[in-house]
Parts: C-alpha cells; structure tokens; sequence
C-alpha cells in the first residue's frame, strides 16, 4: 500500500547549522511530492515540489530531490535561520485517489 | 486577494453540543479537504469533496458530517458522537488534476469543555 515516514523530531539546530529532514515512501506508482511548512498557531504552506524523478524542488534555501531509486525526498537546508523554525511536513499524492499523505511532521527549533 | 478563510480562529463549545466550522474559498478550485491535527502529530483527513454535491469519507470520519452545496463552501460540523472533538482543524483546497498542490487555510482551534 501507500505510505509516507518522516524522520521524528524533535530537531534542534544552531543558527547557519546544516539541516536534513528525511522522507521515504512506499508507492505502487510515482506519486507528486511535497513539502509543506507550519508555523506555530498557523495553517500549512506549501514549501516545495517535484512531480518526477530527478526533480528538485527549491524555495527559500530549501531543496529537496525526488530520488526514485531510493522512494526518498529529503529536505535539505545549507544554513537554517531562527526564523525557520516550525513544523515539517512531507505529503507526497498518490497517483490512486485524490488524497494526500502527510507523514507525521518534524518540528524543528533554530537557536542563535 | 484569492485564499482560503476559516472562522472563527478559536471556538469554545459544551460536550454535547453539535458545532460547525465554516471553510470558504475563493480560489476557484474543485476539491476541498477538511483534516484534523492533534498536538505533536500529523493530520488526519477527516472529509473531502471533489465536487459539489460530493463527498468521500477519509480516514477519521465518525463523529463529523459535511455539506458541499457550493463550490467555495465546505463547512464541518462536529457532533456530540464525537469523543474527543477538542483538536485543530485545518481545511484546503486544491485545483483537480495534475499535480496541483493543496492550498490550507489558518484553521480553527475547537476546544470542548
């Protein structure tokens, strides 16, 4: 069946430290996938895409690539900033259904 | 300016009491998605339609209903079945087809007393 992991937060980073979230999946097809962001008290915005292998997202300094070899899509980040703290999701959409899959979120604190 | 408006940001109800949580969009888009979130946890699709008159369970429907009569419309109503309604609910939508993204509004905080 479908599925999505997350890497388990919580992550707690310095200010201009490296940041990997990771994010596997289980899928009979391709699925298009996503990263989405939450703020505290706040609604999901979308932070990145990529809708087929060898795709990068990119937004803000975040990246992520859809590795269909390894069903992965890991969010990177070179230098995270205090501002960036909040909670990760990934979500990829399954070519079955109209349904998206949100894996369990990482929350993540920026300390300066 | 197109978005997606939830109302109200906090609701306060008594256990027993039926309550409704309005979600409108004016973005144009054809599926619509309510989705409840726990603390320290991910979301749950509660409801979701794809077009109006339309509507499919998801993964947690017991305990809420749901109504699409219009297009920007797609308001929840949590009933007293509901064990546990305190939570955050969260609604979106999406343009069907494609890869398209869900766009979320601010959501509502329901806390049952």
């Amino acid at each position: 069946g479908n599925s999505v992991t997350q890497m388990e937060g919580p992550v707690t980073l310095s200010e201009e430290a490296f940041l990997t979230i990771n994010c596997t999946y289980t899928a009979t097809g391709y699925p298009s996938l996503f990263w989405y962001v939450q703020y505290p008290g706040e609604g999901l915005q979308l932070l990145l895409k990529a809708t087929k292998a060898d795709d990068k997202g990119s937004n803000k300094g975040f990246e992520a690539t859809y590795r269909k070899e390894t069903t992965s899509f890991h969010l990177e980040k070179g230098s995270v900033q205090v501002s960036d703290s909040a909670v990760y999701f990934c979500a990829p959409r399954f070519n079955t259904g109209n349904q998206f899959y949100f894996g369990t979120g990482t929350s993540l604190t920026v300390i300066p | 300016d197109g978005g997606i408006t939830q109302s109200p940001k906090y609701l306060f109800r008594k256990e027993g009491q039926n309550v409704t949580l309005s979600c409108e969009q004016n973005l144009n888009h054809d599926a619509m998605y309510w989705y409840r979130q726990d603390p320290g946890q991910g979301l749950r699709l509660i409801y979701y339609s794809q077009i109006v008159n339309d509507f499919q369970k998801g993964d947690i429907a017991e305990g809420y209903s749901v109504s699409r009569e219009k297009k920007e419309s797609f308001p929840l109503t949590v009933t007293s079945a509901q064990k546990n309604p305190t939570a955050f609910y969260l609604c979106a939508s999406r343009l069907a087809g494609g890869p398209n993204e869900q766009f979320f509004g601010p959501g509502t905080r329901l806390t049952v007393l």
